[in-house]
């Protein structure tokens, strides 16, 4: 069965601290691993990763893939009470030309206090 | 304006009735997707569409049923045999290539609620 798992679920850190989420994944016919932010309604994108040890970067996120062990992480610098939300990490399983579909984790919350 | 539209926000079920919930996008975009989220959980896939007059199944399909006549519109029913609606429920859409992977977008949600 496919899985993604996400650590830790929970996590209060302060204004400034760094954070590192994780997402870690056994899905058959990988093809891509995705990030997104959840505040109260819509995820909105983040990330895609598809190749492994690549790191990609907006402001004060970055994220990078690890496609030999099967995870991804998530950093998170200097943090701010706006970052506080839900991360969710989802993959993309797809076999051939057809549709790929999205596998998601549970998702971590963070709470950053002023 | 581009995006993805849902309504309504939020939604009443009463025992034993059918409701429908709209999906509509702009982006003119081939895939649609809708997903549940139950407080703590990620999103579990309902149904998938990659073209007009096609959709899939997926994880968790029992209870629920889609349509898709037009290419902007993928309407999800949440039926009586559904016995445990309350849920978060998300439409996102994608552009596909059937080769590289795509991005999926999403709506804004409806919160639906059983009286």
């Amino acid at each position: 069965e496919d899985k993604v798992v996400q650590s830790p679920l929970s996590l209060v850190v302060h204004e400034g601290d760094t954070v590192t989420l994780n997402c870690s994944y056994e899905v058959t016919n990988f093809r891509s691993l995705l990030w997104y932010k959840q505040e109260k309604k819509a995820p909105t994108f983040l990330f895609m990763l598809t190749s492994s040890g690549i790191e990609k970067k907006s402001g004060r996120l970055s994220s990078i893939l690890d496609k030999k062990e099967l995870f991804s992480i998530l950093n998170i610098t200097a943090t701010q009470t706006g970052d506080s939300a839900v991360y969710l990490c989802a993959v993309e399983a797809r076999r051939g030309s057809t549709l790929g579909r999205l596998y998601f984790g549970r998702g971590t919350q963070l709470t950053v206090w002023p | 304006d581009g995006g993805i539209t849902q309504s309504p926000k939020y939604l009443f079920r009463k025992e034993g009735q059918n409701v429908t919930l709209s999906c509509e996008q702009n982006l003119n975009h081939d895939a649609m997707y809708w997903y549940r989220q139950d407080p703590g959980q990620g999103l579990r896939l309902i149904y998938y569409s990659q073209i007009v007059n096609d959709f899939q199944k997926g994880d968790i399909a029992e209870g629920y049923s889609v349509s898709r006549e037009k290419k902007e519109s993928f309407p999800l029913t949440v039926t009586s045999a559904q016995k445990n609606p309350t849920a978060f429920y998300l439409c996102a859409s994608s552009q596909t290539s059937g080769i590289s992977s795509e991005t999926q977008y999403f709506g804004p949600g409806t919160r639906l609620l059983v009286l």
